[in-house]
């Protein structure tokens, strides 16, 4: 699977939206873009996924660029329980399938 | 209780010894794995399932073994466990679904060897 590139840290203040960015330029036209997050200590909780169109679920919006090469998740408001290590993961399925490549991700800290 | 559940939560056992961490869900999912997360640094796959009595090596297998012979557990056995081998162990499963899909992780193990 491709690589993809998040900033180490953020922060966010309570209440606003979070945008966080993801790069992955070398993207496959088969790659699903997925976000977790991992609270810590605890197991990585899936949040979002997408190929090519905008999606939108109860906990996130992505936004993936028209030519695919990155992405951005949005938490439209923030709170202190979203405090988490965010990660930006490519995966195609067929032999790779549900075989997760977790970077560093992206802490957020998100602030009263 | 539906889900994924590990046990135990935690283990201190010592070089050399044998120990198996458990895999459970309940969802009937086909693909099972098993990752290592240690301080600081993100999670690595050491062993996935595809489906029962069928397993598979990912990024850092050596030292591990796993088995499936019933969909819903997914054991992983340390063989003889070494200092190295100390990390936190996550267990996630997921199916198979047209448009990709979401992998459920259990609260892991936090395994460390003296």
């Amino acid at each position: 699977d491709a690589k993809t590139t998040q900033p180490t840290s953020m922060d966010c203040a309570e209440g606003r939206a979070a945008n966080l960015p993801c790069n992955h330029s070398t993207i496959s036209g088969n790659e699903y873009v997925y976000w977790y997050r991992q609270i810590h200590s605890q197991g990585p909780q899936y949040i979002i996924h997408g190929l090519k169109n905008n999606e939108t679920n109860e906990m996130a919006s992505l936004i993936i660029t028209e030519d695919r090469k990155s992405s951005t998740l949005i938490l439209p408001h923030a709170t202190l329980r979203d405090t988490a290590v965010y990660y930006c993961i490519l995966n195609a399925g067929g032999t790779s399938y549900g075989k997760l490549t977790f970077g560093q991700g992206t802490i957020l800290t998100v602030h009263p | 209780d539906a889900g994924i559940t590990q046990s135990p939560r935690y283990k201190i056992t010592e070089t050399g010894r044998q120990v198996t961490l458990m895999c459970h869900q309940t969802w009937s999912h086909s693909y099972m794995f098993w990752y290592r997360q240690d301080l600081g640094h993100g999670l690595r796959l050491i062993y996935y399932s595809a489906a029962a009595d069928i397993t598979d090596k990912g990024e850092v297998p050596d030292g591990y073994v796993v088995s499936r012979s019933k969909t819903e557990n997914f054991p992983l056995t340390l063989e003889s466990a070494t200092r190295s081998q100390t990390s936190v162990y996550f267990c996630a499963s997921s199916e198979v679904g047209a448009r990709g899909s979401e992998a459920f992780f259990g609260q892991g193990t936090r395994l460390t060897v003296v």
